[in-house]
């Protein structure tokens, strides 16, 4: 079946640091591919998605692009900020298409 | 603006308990979920319904039951609360489009 895997934290930087987070699957046929984000006390939400292959997903400087060649969909920002400290998912449907599978989370955490 | 609202935030119950989880959604959503979040573990899906009285099996389903009489209203039930169910479960729902899952808040449960 499908799954992801993402790659294990914590992510410790800088402020304006560059920040990528590394996230691989594996499925049958393209799936839509998502990255979620927690902040602290707070339930996940969307941050942004790919439907198809070479699809740029982007939101809040944040960007991830859907690349078939290596089953990536890496997050990534040029410049971080202490507000972006958060737990970030990566995410796709499972085969039949039911439910969403989730990585296990990377924890970021932004410095001043 | 759309809302999953989970009834409680915290809990803390004993062992050997019956527990009920609360969730509700504004959307008109088909599909709802209940996940658990566990430390290095990320989100393991317990169970889901695509419809009123219906409920399939996630990954984790053993010792817990769901209820879904209402479109709006899914619940999460711990038949005999035992301390390994300790943990976060967030509630989510999904269009019949599936272009994005919402999350409610969490309830950080904690069984003693």
């Amino acid at each position: 079946g499908n799954s992801v895997t993402q790659m294990e934290g914590p992510v410790t930087l800088s402020e304006e640091a560059f920040l990528t987070i590394n996230c691989t699957y594996t499925a049958t046929g393209y799936p839509s591919l998502f990255w979620y984000v927690q902040y602290p006390g707070e339930g996940l939400q969307l941050l942004l998605k790919a439907t198809k292959a070479d699809d740029k997903g982007s939101n809040k400087g944040f960007e991830a692009t859907y690349r078939k060649e290596t089953t990536s969909f890496h997050l990534e920002k040029g410049s971080v900020q202490v507000s972006d400290s958060a737990v970030y998912f990566c995410a796709l449907p499972n085969q039949a298409g039911t439910a969403l599978i989730f990585g296990k989370g990377t924890t970021l955490s932004v410095s001043s | 603006d759309v809302k999953v609202t989970q009834s409680s935030r915290y809990l803390v119950k004993r062992t050997g308990e019956k527990v009920f989880l609360e969730c509700v959604q504004d959307m008109d959503h088909e599909n709802m979920f209940w996940y658990r979040q566990d430390p290095g573990l990320g989100l393991r899906l317990i169970y889901f319904s695509y419809d009123v009285k219906m409920k399939e099996k996630g990954d984790i389903p053993e010792g817990y039951s769901v209820s879904r009489e209402k479109k709006e209203r899914f619940s999460l039930i711990l038949e005999s609360a035992s301390t390994n169910q300790t943990s976060m479960y967030l509630c989510a729902s999904w269009g019949a489009g599936r272009t994005e899952a919402f999350f409610g808040q969490g309830t950080r449960l904690t069984v003693v």
